[in-house]
């Protein structure tokens, strides 16, 4: 058990450019969450995968924002044409069939849209 | 929709005293309901869980946590403070009804135990 891996763990980009960030979770765990968490505030729900089947995406999720998990492992998510309210840590969890209430985060990444 | 309340944002507690990281939530049908540790530089921890059953529940590093329906409750409780447990604490729900997997974190709760 490796845990929930994030990469990168920091972005730097400027306001128009679009970012990509990767999220590992737990190998044998078959549900991934994406959550945006800024300071002073809990983790905000984005969206949730089951195997490769995206079933639930928040109303925070813009068009902007994309999600995918090709084969049921790992995830990436992407946001284009980035604004400086995107500025937020991306958190990535997992959970597996047996639990699947114990959600495993990752350490997250850093988004910093100058 | 489902929400919780932390209302302090903020708790000192003096080391080897009890603490309690209070918690309220809202839902629409029955809850699932989550504490989360969070230390510096360091992602989510799961601490404890209340899906059924008995009111008191028990986790990770000593910590409790007691399900009060009537009160709609859902406070964190440890007999005696480490320094170790000062982080910040999250209470989080997921509403059982909906068959969504979603779930809901409050804002947290900095615990600062003091040696």
């Amino acid at each position: 058990d490796t845990g929930v891996s994030q990469d990168p763990r920091h972005k730097i980009t400027k306001r128009g450019q679009n970012v990509t960030f990767r999220c590992d979770p737990i190998s044998e765990h078959n549900r991934l969450y994406w959550y945006r968490q800024t300071l002073g505030q809990g983790p905000e729900f984005l969206t949730y995968f089951q195997n490769e089947a995206q079933l639930e995406k928040s109303r925070l999720l813009s068009d902007r924002f994309s999600a995918e998990r090709p084969k049921g492992s790992f995830s990436t998510l992407e946001i284009q044409r980035t604004e400086q309210g995107d500025s937020a840590m991306y958190l990535c969890a997992s959970s597996s069939e047996g639990d699947r209430e114990k959600l495993f985060f990752g350490s997250g990444t850093q988004l910093s849209v100058l | 929709a489902q929400s919780v309340a932390q209302p302090e944002d903020q708790v000192n507690v003096a080391e080897g005293n009890p603490l309690t990281v209070k918690c309220t939530y809202s839902v629409s049908g029955n809850p699932y309901l989550f504490w989360y540790v969070q230390y510096p530089n360091r992602g989510l921890q799961f601490l404890l869980k209340y899906i059924t059953g008995d009111n008191l529940v028990k986790g990770s590093y000593g910590f409790e946590a007691e399900f009060n329906k009537s009160q709609t409750s859902f406070h964190l409780k440890k007999p005696s403070a480490l320094v170790s447990d000062s982080a910040l604490y999250f209470c989080a729900v997921r509403d059982m009804s909906g068959g969504y997997q979603k779930v809901t974190f409050g804002t947290g709760t900095k615990l600062q135990v003091i040696p």
